[in-house]
């Protein structure tokens, strides 16, 4: 059971250029999220799908984009990466079917740097 | 807006000694709320929920509603529990969403 898969770890573009980068989770959870963390300013969220097909925006959506591919699978998407979106990229999951109860499930994340 | 605040970055303590890691939320009503920990180069990783009353690891957090926190303490802390702490209540009316406070790094000193 490999929980939630980022890929890839580490990443180093240059300002303008595009990437996408992969969530998968096997835990059968409806909900997936992108956050991004920062020193000093603990995650924020980018943006989240609480089920196959929707997406919404979060804290700071701008610069952004992602898709909810199919249940398993949520990518976040850089168009034309800026020197700001420097940070450490997270994708969690979580199953909101038992209600409030339950926690995320996090990924190992991927450290981003652009230059 | 709804806030969550952990007024400090960093914590230190000494092996043995009691420790409290402090999150205060800013609205009324009655969200969810987790605290989360990283170790460090591992990955975030749920560490108690309110609503389980769980002791995890030695740590309780304790609802506060009058005073709106969520304190995380351990009443003896040993080595291994320095690592980041992030306090997170649900967003009002939507427990979907999550907002993370800053975090708290506790260090644990011999």
């Amino acid at each position: 059971n490999a929980g939630v898969t980022q890929t890839p770890k580490f990443q180093v573009l240059k300002t303008g250029q595009s990437m996408t980068l992969q969530c998968a989770q096997d835990m059968n959870h409806n909900s997936m999220y992108w956050y991004r963390q920062d020193p000093g300013m603990g995650l924020r969220l980018i943006y989240y799908s609480a089920s196959e097909g929707t997406t919404d925006k979060g804290e700071v959506p701008n610069g952004y984009n992602v898709s909810r591919l199919n249940k398993r699978e949520f990518s976040l998407r850089l168009e034309s990466a800026a020197p700001s979106q420097t940070s450490v990229y997270f994708c969690a999951s979580r199953d909101p079917g038992g209600g409030a109860n339950y926690g995320y499930t996090f990924g190992s994340g991927t450290r981003l740097t652009v230059v | 807006a709804q806030r969550v605040t952990q007024p400090e970055k960093l914590l230190s303590v000494f092996k043995g000694a009691p420790v409290e890691l402090k999150c205060n939320y800013s609205y009324s009503g009655s969200p969810e709320l987790f605290w989360y920990v990283q170790y460090s180069r591992q990955r975030l990783q749920l560490l108690l929920r309110h609503i389980s009353r769980e002791s995890i690891k030695g740590f309780t957090a304790d609802l506060n509603k009058g005073e709106t926190s969520f304190h995380l303490k351990k009443p003896f802390a040993q080595e291994e529990d320095s690592a980041m702490y992030y306090c997170a209540p649900s967003l009002l009316g939507n427990f979907n969403k999550f907002y993370f406070g800053s975090g708290t790094k506790l260090n644990v000193k011999p």
